[in-house]
């Protein structure tokens, strides 16, 4: 059974920084690219961004770019996902997420979820 | 970047209604199209993936059509447990995009 397991999400200040993991099971977790969704409160679901089965290729919304950066251990079946210079308008969910194939990128698989609060 | 356009943003309809939410792109993306639900304090849920092909365990009232441009979501027999919101998402390029979202209610 694929399971994606979310933690590190808390509240931050403007300005800060906080890392974020997805802790993977159930399949084989270097074959498939991963990514993380983010969803502020009331709102609807916003891609942050992707990386490759094995690191080589990054991917991110404009939105983050040059503030968040995503890394994976495939050693430790993980997905990270570093938040710097946080905004109140970063305050979210982030959901882990997976695609069904390793050549498709609609997400067949989700985490519960990490929350994510950025105020002074 | 691809904008995806949902409309409409809510509909309320009566139990056993049909009803259509349509998505557009603002460029072809062929048939690179994903609509999920997701339900108040929950992950979303894949429904159907490439614009029509239903994911296993979901019933057979909900359908997908489209390519190119425009594509629709049906839920044909609206029933209780839809209740939901739904969103697509275009899986052709990064970056990927949801559109904004359809809430469904019972009437």
């Amino acid at each position: 059974e694929v399971q994606l397991l979310e933690s590190g999400g808390g509240l931050v200040q403007p300005g800060g920084s906080l890392r974020i993991s997805c802790a993977a099971s159930g399949f084989s977790f270097s074959t498939y690219a991963m990514n993380w969704v983010r969803q502020a409160p009331g709102k609807g679901l916003e891609w942050v961004s992707g990386i490759s089965n094995r690191g080589g290729s990054t991917y991110y919304a404009d939105s983050v770019k040059g503030r968040f950066t995503i890394s994976r251990d495939n050693a430790k079946n993980t997905v990270y996902l570093q938040l710097n210079s946080l905004r109140a308008e970063d305050t979210a969910v982030f959901y882990c997420a997976r695609a069904s194939t390793v050549t498709t990128f609609h997400f067949e698989f989700w985490g519960q979820g990490t929350l994510v609060t950025v105020s002074s | 970047d691809i904008q995806m356009t949902q409309s409409p943003s809510s509909v309320s309809a009566s139990v056993g209604d049909r009803i259509t939410i349509t998505c557009r792109a603002s460029q072809g993306i062929t048939t690179w199209l994903a609509w999920y639900q997701q339900k108040p304090g929950k992950a979303p849920k894949l429904l159907i993936s490439a614009a029509s092909s239903l994911q296993s365990g979901v019933p057979s009232r909900f359908s997908g059509t489209g390519s190119g441009t425009d594509f629709t979501l049906t839920i044909s027999g609206l029933q209780p447990e839809d209740v939901a919101t739904y969103y697509c998402q275009q899986a052709n390029r990064f970056p990927l995009t949801f559109g904004g979202g359809t809430k469904v209610e019972i009437k």
